[in-house]
């Protein structure tokens, strides 16, 4: 039984197409956050969310934008994708930072 | 200075070597510690948490030294199921998110 699940797991698709990436964690946690991982491997966060409510929201383009109808799932919204886009998108979720992370298999990005 | 600092690496051993990865991080106010292991495609997991005092788990020893703001991952014995690249993870200044260094990539050959 799949702890932190993203859907879907590869996305190819074109130039300012808008798209969403789902994520649904089964672990009970309050907080779920959306993570970027580059070309050059770098993870850097996005976003976060306790219980429903924005946390962290990062310097990221307003393109992007997250929703958390419920606190076991956290949707990413993309609009008007950008080449720039590709990426790989992890989704994690946690109970207390302090215990680490539980992170969901990404989904890989492409823009063309 | 980035917030967290790894030597990325490549370091390529013979199995049963021993390695020693290092890390540095800027927020000396950071309380939480981790070494993550992150395969080719995979997604990150954890390996371990990093304590004050070091900590040990089978072949992995993780130190801490909070005065140099230094972390440090040493496996002994390596095996060809090492094989991975190793993410420094460091909780941010709120507590509210882990920020992770580039990695530092190991190969372990036979």
């Amino acid at each position: 039984d799949t702890a932190v699940s993203q859907t879907p797991k590869y996305l190819v698709t074109q130039m300012g197409n808008d798209k969403s990436i789902k994520c649904e964690q089964n672990l009970g946690h309050d907080t779920m956050y959306w993570y970027k991982q580059d070309s050059k491997k770098f993870l850097k966060i996005m976003f976060s969310y306790n219980n429903k409510e924005l946390i962290i929201n990062e310097t990221v383009p307003n393109r992007f934008s997250p929703k958390s109808p419920d606190k076991a799932h956290l949707n990413l919204h993309i609009n008007s994708l950008e080449l720039g886009d590709s990426a790989v998108y992890f989704c994690a979720s946690s109970q207390d930072s302090t215990y680490g992370y539980t992170f969901g298999s990404g989904t890989r990005l492409t823009v063309v | 200075r980035k917030e967290v600092e790894q030597d990325p690496g490549p370091f390529n051993v013979p199995e049963g070597a021993t390695v020693a990865f290092n890390c540095t991080y800027s927020n000396s106010a950071s309380q939480s510690f981790f070494w993550y292991r992150q395969d080719c495609r995979k997604e990150p997991k954890l390996l371990m948490s990093v304590y004050s005092s070091g900590n040990e788990d089978g072949r992995f020893t993780a130190q801490l030294n909070r005065a140099s703001q230094y972390i440090s991952l040493l496996i002994r014995d390596s095996k060809l199921s090492d094989s991975a690249t190793y993410l420094c993870v460091v909780i941010n200044q709120a507590g509210t998110a882990l920020i992770f260094g580039k990695g530092t990539t190991l190969s372990v050959s036979s």
